[in-house]
C-alpha cells in the first residue's frame, strides 16, 4: 500500500494554464505538507495544514492554492502558470507538526 | 530565521572510500533529521537526532549531532554504489511546524 500519493507523477503545460496536483496519505497523519524541490534540489516548504487547518503559508505567490477538504487529502491549485514554476512538487505527510515526514513520490511540473 | 547549511553540495568517491557530509544550523535544535533521496525519487527518511552529543549508527553509516545542537554529521564507511543520491539534513522551523531542509550533498560513487 502507498502510504502518501500524488497524482500526477508527470505535468506537462504551457505558461497560462491552470492546473492542480493531488495528494492522499493512508498514514493518518494530522499534518500534511507542500515541498518545492527546484532543478538545484533544494527542498523548500511552501505550505503546511494540521487537521484541515492552515498553519504555514510561505512567501509563495498567490496563484498558489491549497486546499485540505480532510486530513487525509491535500491538493494544490496553481493558476496561470509560470516558467518559473517549473519544479517538482512534493506532498509530505507526519503524524505532528515538525515530525518525520513521508514523502509521495512528486510532481515533476513543466511549464513551457 | 533558522537556516541550515549543508556541506559539501557534492561528492564523488571511489567505491570503498569513506564519506562525509556536514550539517550546521544558525540556531538551536530540538532535534535533526536526515534523509536520503535517490535520483529519481522522493526524500526517505534516516535517522532523526535528538539528544546533546547524541551518536547513532545504522550498518555503515554513523550520524552525530553536536554538543551544542547546533550541527550535525553523517559519515558513510567504505561506500559502495547503492549509497548513491542526495543527503539532506533537516531542522525545524522556529515555529516547530514543519521542517527547514540543508541543501543536500549529492554523493556519486564510482566503482
Amino acid at each position: 500500500d502507498t502510504a502518501v500519493s500524488q497524482t500526477p507523477k508527470y505535468l506537462v503545460t504551457q505558461m497560462g494554464n491552470d492546473k492542480s496536483i493531488k495528494c492522499e496519505q493512508n498514514l493518518g497523519h494530522d499534518t500534511m505538507y507542500w515541498y518545492k524541490q527546484d532543478s538545484k534540489k533544494f527542498l523548500k516548504i511552501m505550505f503546511s495544514y494540521n487537521n484541515k487547518e492552515l498553519i504555514i503559508n510561505e512567501t509563495v505567490p498567490n496563484r498558489f492554492s491549497p486546499k485540505s477538504p480532510d486530513k487525509a487529502h491535500l491538493n494544490l491549485h496553481i493558476n496561470s502558470l509560470e516558467l518559473g514554476d517549473s519544479a517538482v512538487y512534493f506532498c509530505a505527510s507526519s503524524l505532528s507538526p515538525g515530525g518525520r515526514l513521508y514523502f509521495g513520490p512528486g510532481t515533476r511540473l513543466t511549464v513551457t | 530565521g533558522q537556516q541550515v547549511m549543508q556541506i559539501p553540495q557534492y561528492q564523488h568517491v571511489q567505491e570503498g572510500e569513506d564519506f562525509t557530509t556536514y550539517c550546521n544550523s544558525s540556531t538551536t535544535l530540538s532535534n535533526i533529521q536526515w534523509y536520503k533521496q535517490r535520483p529519481g525519487g522522493h526524500p526517505v527518511f534516516l535517522i532523526q537526532l535528538v539528544k546533546s552529543g547524541e551518536v547513532k549508527k545504522q550498518k555503515r553509516l554513523t550520524f552525530q549531532f553536536g554538543e551544542a545542537k547546533k550541527n550535525s554529521s553523517l559519515h558513510i564507511t567504505a561506500t559502495q554504489t547503492t549509497d548513491v543520491g542526495t543527503y539532506f539534513c533537516a531542522g525545524p522551523r522556529d515555529s516547530g511546524y514543519a521542517l527547514n531542509f540543508g541543501k543536500g550533498t549529492s554523493l556519486l560513487v564510482t566503482p
